[in-house]
């Protein structure tokens, strides 16, 4: 099974600030990384597919990089709304696999 | 507008079924893949099961091979998931989604709790 792996599990900002979620896949995934946002007792949301597609509804502040084993997720400008838990996911290959999360927190 | 509508979600006694379904509509529901994915308390994310559009193929991880099955009736635009034999381990919120690439839209989520 492909192991991803997300750097920090905690990571503290504020409001305005530029930030960069991290995603390593054990093996190589190709493009197939997507990102999740969720946020406390809601399903998650799709921000970025296929490592750096925008999902429909998006803020541009949110964009995606990587290819093959590491993955980045950035959020230009933080916003109150954005302090939540991101998930990576691989869909290159059977089992699907998702990161352990990123909690966003208020500095 | 796609939304997705779990139900079937309850307490059950370890060693017992349940099936849950997904109501879907604001797609063509029968050109989609779907998918389950669970949630356990305070844990994270994990994928259970998929099944192709038109119901050719299903893929499963390995913890829930033999005891789930995954299926979907296009005619009600619904999607299903049979849980037997369940195990502690699958007390979790469990997730429906449509997966063109990796889960797009999700439901709202139904709680199963396996305890006795």
């Amino acid at each position: 099974d492909i192991q991803m792996t997300q750097s920090p599990s905690v990571l503290s900002a504020s409001v305005g600030d530029r930030v960069t979620l991290n995603c390593k896949a054990s093996q190589n995934i190709n493009k197939y990384l997507n990102w999740y946002q969720q946020k406390l007792g809601e399903a998650p949301k799709l921000l970025i597919y296929n490592t750096n597609n925008l999902q429909t509804g998006i803020p541009s502040r949110f964009s995606g990089s990587g290819s093959g084993t590491d993955f980045t997720l950035t959020i230009s400008s933080l916003q109150p709304e954005d302090f939540a838990t991101y998930f990576c996911f691989q869909h290159n290959s059977w089992p699907l696999t998702f990161g352990s999360g990123t909690k966003l927190e208020i500095k | 507008e796609v939304q997705l509508v779990e139900s079937g979600g309850g307490l059950v006694q370890p060693g017992r079924s349940l099936k849950l379904s997904c109501a879907a509509s604001g797609f063509t529901f029968s050109d989609y893949n779907m998918a389950w994915v669970r949630q356990a308390p305070k844990k994270g994310l994990e994928w259970v099961a998929t099944i192709i559009y038109d119901g050719s193929r299903t893929y499963y991880r390995d913890s829930v091979k033999g005891r789930f099955t995954i299926s979907r009736d296009n005619a009600k635009s619904t999607l299903y998931l049979q849980m037997d034999s369940l195990r502690s381990e699958d007390t979790a919120t469990y997730y429906c989604a449509r997966q063109p690439t990796g889960p797009d839209y999700w439901g709202q989520g139904v709680m199963v709790t396996v305890s006795s």
